[in-house]
């Protein structure tokens, strides 16, 4: 069975442009979660999506969003890059709401100049 | 609040010696704990998870892991280290229901030969 892939894997912005980041959970998995990685923070949840639907949320601002589509694919968005965005963004697929285990994507590293 | 402390950031072990790896977490709730590594780059890789029963608990490519529940504390062990165990190693808690997880900010472990 595929794993979690991730697009694209490396990116490149400038401040205040958006950014479109990918995901595609391994095949039968319905939850997505999404994670900021970086040196000063390390890992930090941002969000959730089960069905099409969020259903946890992290302490980002309102710039991060995401959402999922009914192949379970999931995408998320940060609008605005500032230069701490800059960071790795791990995504996790599980089989279904509750599952105990996630499994991660080699992640997509973004730099905002 | 929730939280997952790793008191070594840096580890430094020579090769064939034993590891241990110590985690100490907070959680309300009954926590399911893991352990993932990373090596540079990369996403994360399941090493092993408990849930219950058992505390002490096998996982992937030599490592265990004891659950002592008094101490709020989840060390993962390897009685002989490889070069190839050279990466960063993070716990994690979170509980059944909650696809949200807390990270701990990892202990990077070095192999000298």
């Amino acid at each position: 069975k595929a794993g979690v892939t991730q697009t694209p894997r490396y990116l490149i912005k400038t401040r205040g442009q958006q950014v479109t980041l990918s995901c595609s959970p391994i095949s039968g998995h319905r939850s997505v979660s999404w994670y900021q990685q970086t040196p000063g923070q390390g890992l930090q949840f941002l969000f959730e999506y089960f069905s099409e639907t969020q259903r946890n949320k992290g302490n980002f601002p309102g710039r991060f969003s995401g959402r999922q589509f009914s192949n379970s694919r999931s995408e998320m968005n940060v609008s605005t890059l500032e230069l701490g965005d800059s960071a790795l963004y791990l995504c996790a697929s599980s089989l279904d709401q509750g599952s105990e285990t996630q499994y991660f994507g080699p992640g997509t590293r973004l730099l905002v100049l | 609040a929730q939280s997952v402390t790793q008191p070594d950031i840096h580890i430094t072990v020579s090769e064939g010696a034993s590891l241990e790896l110590r985690c100490n977490y907070s959680y309300g709730a009954t926590p399911y704990l893991f352990w993932y590594v990373q090596s540079p780059g990369q996403g994360l890789q399941l090493l092993l998870k408990y849930f219950s029963g058992d505390t002490l608990v096998q996982g992937i490519k030599g490592f265990e892991a004891e659950f002592k529940r008094s101490q709020s504390s989840f060390n993962l062990r390897k009685p002989s280290v490889h070069w190839s165990d050279a990466a960063e190693y993070f716990c994690a808690v979170g509980a059944l229901g909650f696809n949200k997880f807390y990270f701990g900010s990892g202990t990077k472990l070095n192999v000298k030969p």
